[in-house]
Parts: C-alpha cells; structure tokens; sequence
C-alpha cells in the first residue's frame, strides 16, 4: 500500500535558520505530493504540490521537488520566521484500492521557530 | 469565499449518545471525504464520497456512518460514540476524485467522548 515517511520533530530553530523537512513516500504509480500545513487551532492549508517528476512546488518561500528516482519530496525553506511555526504534514494522493484516489500522509513534523 | 465548513467545533458528549457533526463545502466539489487526526497516526480516512449518493469505506469506518444526499453536504454521523473515537475530525472536498487535485480542508471538530 501507499505510505509516507517524514522525519521526527519536533524541530526548534531560530529565527532566520534554513529549514529543511525530509519526506519519503512508497506507492504504486506515479502519485502527486503535498505539502500542508497546519497552524494552532486551525485546519490543514495546502502549502504547495508537485504533480509529476522533477516538477518544483513553492509557496511563502517554501520549496519542496519531486524526486523520482529516491522518492522524495523534502520540504526546505532558506529563512524561517516566528510565524511559520506550526505541523507540517507530507502526502500524496494516489490510487488506493479500487477507484478512491485518496490522500495518505505522514505524521506531521512540529516546527517551533524562537525570536 | 471558497471553504469548508464544519460544525460544531468542539463537542463533550457522552458514550451511546448519537451526534452528527456537518460539513458542508461552497467549491462544487465532486470528491468529499472525512479524515481523523490522532497523535502519532497522523490523519487517516474514515469515509469518502465521490458524488452524490456515491459513499464508500475508508481505511477507520468502524463505528460510523455517512451520507451524500446534496452535493455541497457531507454529515459524519456516529451511531453510539465510544471513547476510542475522541479525535479531532477534518472534513475536505476536491474537484475530483483524481491524483493531481489537493484536497481543501475545513477547521475541524474536536469530539471529546466520556
């Protein structure tokens, strides 16, 4: 079956610090990749995708590339702030048994960015 | 503005006392689906839909049920709550039911069950 592998937190940076996430994943198929985010108290937010190998998603500074070839999809950023602490949350959406092409995630990885 | 809604937010109920908790989503969204986050387990799919009275399992069923009568609405249902089903519950929708689609996702529901 599919799956999704991202690295333990939490993590704790400081303010203007490079970030990096690394994520795996295991499927059949070619999947798609997400990268949410979800902040106190709040739903997951979409935070970029990556649809096909190679393909680069980026958003508020984020980067995360489709690497086929050791599948990954790390999420970097080169300066963090306060306000990016929140759960990071790795997943692709595949097919999954039958027709249902549903979402599967990794466990989430806590980032606290300090003053 | 494009969202998911669910309702309510926070709930304590007690064991054997059915509740619904509503999603609904203003997007035109083919593809629903109800997920529950717990820690260590990350969000896993509970039901999902396709379209309208289009339902079907996902990998945590057990001890729920669903219903699609209306494109925009998707109520997650539970018959008779047990304790093991105290988790914090997301609703989310899609376009389609195809790989390259995100899925948006509302504010979830804390359910607390004693």
């Amino acid at each position: 079956g599919n799956s999704v592998t991202q690295m333990e937190g939490p993590v704790t940076l400081s303010e203007e610090a490079f970030l990096t996430i690394n994520c795996t994943y295991t499927a059949t198929g070619y999947p798609s990749l997400f990268w949410y985010v979800q902040y106190p108290g709040e739903g997951l937010q979409l935070l970029l995708k990556a649809t096909k190998a190679d393909d680069k998603g980026s958003n508020k500074g984020f980067e995360a590339t489709y690497r086929k070839e050791t599948t990954s999809f790390h999420l970097e950023k080169g300066s963090v702030q306060v306000s990016d602490s929140a759960v990071y949350f790795c997943a692709l959406r595949s097919r999954s048994g039958g027709s249902n092409y549903k979402l599967t995630f990794g466990k989430g990885t806590l980032l606290t960015v300090n003053p | 503005e494009a969202q998911v809604t669910q309702n309510p937010r926070y709930l304590i109920t007690v064991t054997g006392k059915k509740l619904t908790v509503t999603c609904s989503q203003n997007m035109n969204h083919e593809y629903m689906s109800w997920y529950r986050q717990d820690p260590g387990l990350g969000l896993r799919q509970i039901y999902y839909s396709m379209n309208v009275e289009v339902t079907d399992k996902g990998d945590v069923p057990e001890g729920y049920k669903v219903s699609r009568k209306e494109k925009r609405n998707f109520p997650l249902i539970l018959e008779s709550p047990s304790p093991n089903q105290t988790s914090l519950y997301f609703c989310a929708s899609s376009t389609s039911n195809r790989d390259n689609q995100p899925q948006h996702f509302g504010d979830g529901t804390r359910l607390s069950i004693l």
